[in-house]
């Protein structure tokens, strides 16, 4: 079975430092991929960054980065330079690449910018 | 491009009524997915269709709850009858494949309340 564990319900950071939001996953699947999404106070979830289970880099999308430690079967997310508009839910998410690449999700972390 | 409408932003019904939500994915996504997100909880996968065809109904509550995704494109996820444990936010969204590596794309959300 899939499973994915966000052990911090609330994280808070100063305007303009880096923080990083864990994410642990479980799976018996060889091949997957996971998945970060922002959920502002308005409710959309946003699609931030994607990691495919062989790639040999981390990924990054500007101020977003995922350290990958794939022995480890960790994702977190490292957001540099933190904005006031950061505030917000976030998400981690996996979907095997095996029966119907069913997508789950962790119950998130809530992430509070300080000025 | 259009994003993930959908349609009301906001119910309120009694239990026991019934209640119907709508969903217009992005233009040539042929993968359309329905999730229940309760208060504090990650969004949860109830259905996914592939064109007009179901992927996975695994977690959909077939006594109660229906789907449909006529001719591949809009779909529609109904409830008959309401329960109080269905008061949630239902997320609508899409994605050009069924692809492990495919982000979705998500509508607003709406919020059901049930009294």
């Amino acid at each position: 079975a899939q499973k994915i564990t966000q052990t911090q319900p609330g994280m808070f950071v100063q305007e303009k430092e880096a923080v990083t939001l864990d994410c642990t996953y479980d799976t018996s699947d060889p091949s997957y991929g996971l998945f970060w999404y922002k959920q502002p106070s308005s409710g959309e979830m946003i699609f931030l960054i994607y990691q495919g289970s062989y790639d040999q880099q981390n990924a990054t999308e500007g101020r977003y980065s995922l350290n990958f430690q794939k022995a480890r079967k960790s994702a977190n997310l490292v957001i540099s330079a933190s904005q006031l508009g950061d505030s917000a839910m976030y998400f981690c998410a996996m979907r095997g690449y095996t029966g119907g690449f069913k997508t789950i999700f962790g119950a998130g972390t809530r992430l509070f910018v300080k000025a | 491009e259009a994003g993930v409408a959908q349609s009301p932003r906001y119910k309120i019904i009694e239990k026991r009524q019934s209640v119907a939500f709508w969903c217009n994915p992005i233009s040539g996504h042929a993968t359309l997915y329905w999730y229940q997100q309760i208060l504090g909880q990650g969004p949860k996968l109830l259905i996914q269709f592939q064109n007009n065809g179901v992927v996975d109904d695994s977690q959909l509550p077939k006594d109660r709850f229906s789907a449909e995704r006529l001719k591949g494109v809009d779909s529609t996820l109904k409830i008959q009858p309401a329960k109080l444990e269905d008061s949630a936010v239902y997320l609508c969204a899409s994605s050009l494949g069924a692809g492990g590596n495919q982000p979705q794309h998500f509508g607003d959300g709406t919020r059901l309340s049930i009294l």
